[in-house]
């Protein structure tokens, strides 16, 4: 089954404490791309990886990192947590056919919540 | 850089009552467009798309769009809802040669049994 998946679902954690969030997808998308969805605010790009070792950075960037050393995975890093990123993260994922984007696969989110 | 702007954010509407949302966006070259929705405690899934074409697209479940270049709108419709349809509701646009998806705020919408 095509799928993006995400771990953990649900993560509650203390501020300061590194945790990665994990997606893969086994879609052989190029394209990989990490969101965060707050009411109000609907869903900002973090990051995202156009291939392998290619990354850039979306409209809320500060506090994350990424990395793309496989085409199949996407981690998001938070190096030091703080309670404004609590939030809900997506991760997706896409085929670039002749450099025109399809529709993007989610995950099923994962809720952090950084005390 | 591309926005995209959905207004009414909460939308409450009884069974069989139409629906549109407004979709406009602020970008002049050409863009992808799509509308995702997303059913409570669910990830979002895509309801329809447009590249390039007839510009009254037609998606899953009854939706359908309407891109008007003239107007940077692609406003989403359904002639008559279900309960069913109750859920958050996403534009989102990509600009050709940008490597984005800029994504609306959303509409909430609530139907009524």
């Amino acid at each position: 089954e095509a799928q993006v998946t995400q771990n953990p679902r649900y993560l509650i954690t203390v501020t300061g404490k590194k945790l990665t969030v994990t997606c893969s997808q086994n879609m052989n998308h190029e394209y990989m791309s990490w969101y965060r969805q707050d009411p109000g605010l609907g869903l900002r790009q973090i990051y995202y990886s156009m291939n392998v070792e290619v990354t850039d950075k979306g409209d809320v960037p500060e506090g994350y990192k990424v990395s793309r050393k496989e085409k199949r995975n996407f981690p998001l890093i938070l190096e030091s947590p703080s309670p404004n990123q609590t939030s809900l993260y997506f991760c997706a994922s896409s085929l670039i056919v002749s450099g025109i984007y399809n529709e993007q696969f989610f995950g099923p989110g994962t809720r952090l919540t950084v005390l | 850089a591309q926005s995209v702007s959905q207004h009414n954010h909460h939308v409450i509407l009884s069974e069989a009552a139409s629906l549109e949302l407004g979709c406009n966006y602020s970008y002049g070259g050409t863009v992808n467009l799509f509308w995702y929705v997303q059913y409570p405690g669910q990830h979002l899934q895509l309801l329809l798309k447009y590249f390039s074409g007839d510009p009254l697209v037609k998606g899953i479940k009854g939706f359908e769009a309407e891109f008007i270049k003239s107007k940077f709108s692609f406003n989403l419709r359904k002639p008559s809802v279900q309960w069913s349809d109750t859920a958050e509701y996403f534009c989102a646009v990509n600009a050709r040669g940008n490597n984005r998806l800029a994504f609306g705020k959303g509409n909430q919408v609530v139907v009524i049994p």
